[in-house]
């Protein structure tokens, strides 16, 4: 079965406490991405990856990081988190091949982080 | 810079409607565009993939439009069941990018 798998689903952490949010995907896809889901602003994207060692900053990348050592794993990094980064993060990943659903997006499950 | 709009921001129809979602975006300049559904508290499930050079695609009673030079897309969902409810986005990438923008949504509910 297609999945994108993140973990962890749930987090509550404190300030400053650094922590990895993980993401895989067993469909081979070369794109993947994370984003942040806020009321009233949408998803928004953080950072996003073509390929193994290749990623690049979306909209919102401050106080992210991420790394594409592995092309099923794209972690999420808050290297000292804060109260703003609470939120709803989702990893996606998709074929970089075009034409047909070949661009179609695979979402995971969302991961809810509450920072205090 | 690309901005994605959707109209209305909530819905509330009987069961049995057919109905419109909107979706405008202002660079026409796109590689695709897709539309999503999201339940509470879940991920975004993909529910049509429309390429730059189609006009339109369906998935039963689904169907997608899509006017790249007007800046507009459309989602006809035709019979709409409770088990409809839930928040639609659609999403566009530009040419040449993976950078996907969404829009903001349209919580649907349809009414028993």
């Amino acid at each position: 079965e297609a999945q994108v798998t993140q973990n962890p689903r749930y987090l509550i952490t404190v300030t400053g406490k650094k922590l990895t949010v993980t993401c895989s995907q067993n469909m081979n896809h070369e794109y993947m991405s994370w984003y942040r889901q806020d009321p009233g602003l949408g998803l928004r994207q953080i950072y996003y990856s073509m390929n193994v060692e290749v990623t690049d900053k979306g909209d919102v990348p401050e106080g992210y990081k991420v790394s594409r050592k592995e092309k099923r794993n794209f972690p999420l990094i808050l290297e000292s988190p804060s109260p703003n980064q609470t939120s709803l993060y989702f990893c996606a990943s998709s074929s970089s091949s075009g034409g047909g659903d070949g661009n179609t997006i695979y979402f995971g499950e969302g991961s809810w982080l509450t920072v205090v | 810079k690309q901005e994605v709009t959707q109209i209305p921001a909530a819905l509330s129809v009987p069961e049995g409607e057919n109905l419109v979602l909107n979706c405008s975006f202002t660079d026409s300049a796109i590689y695709n565009l897709q539309w999503f559904r999201q339940d509470p508290g879940k991920g975004l499930t993909s529910l049509l993939l429309i390429q730059s050079s189609q006009r339109e695609q369906t998935s039963g009673r689904l169907n997608a439009s899509l006017d790249k030079s007007s800046g507009r897309s459309t989602l006809y969902i035709a019979a709409s069941q409770p088990g409809d409810s839930a928040t639609y986005l659609c999403a566009v990438t530009t040419s040449g990018t993976y950078k996907y923008i969404f829009g903001t949504g349209t919580r649907l509910k349809v009414l028993a």
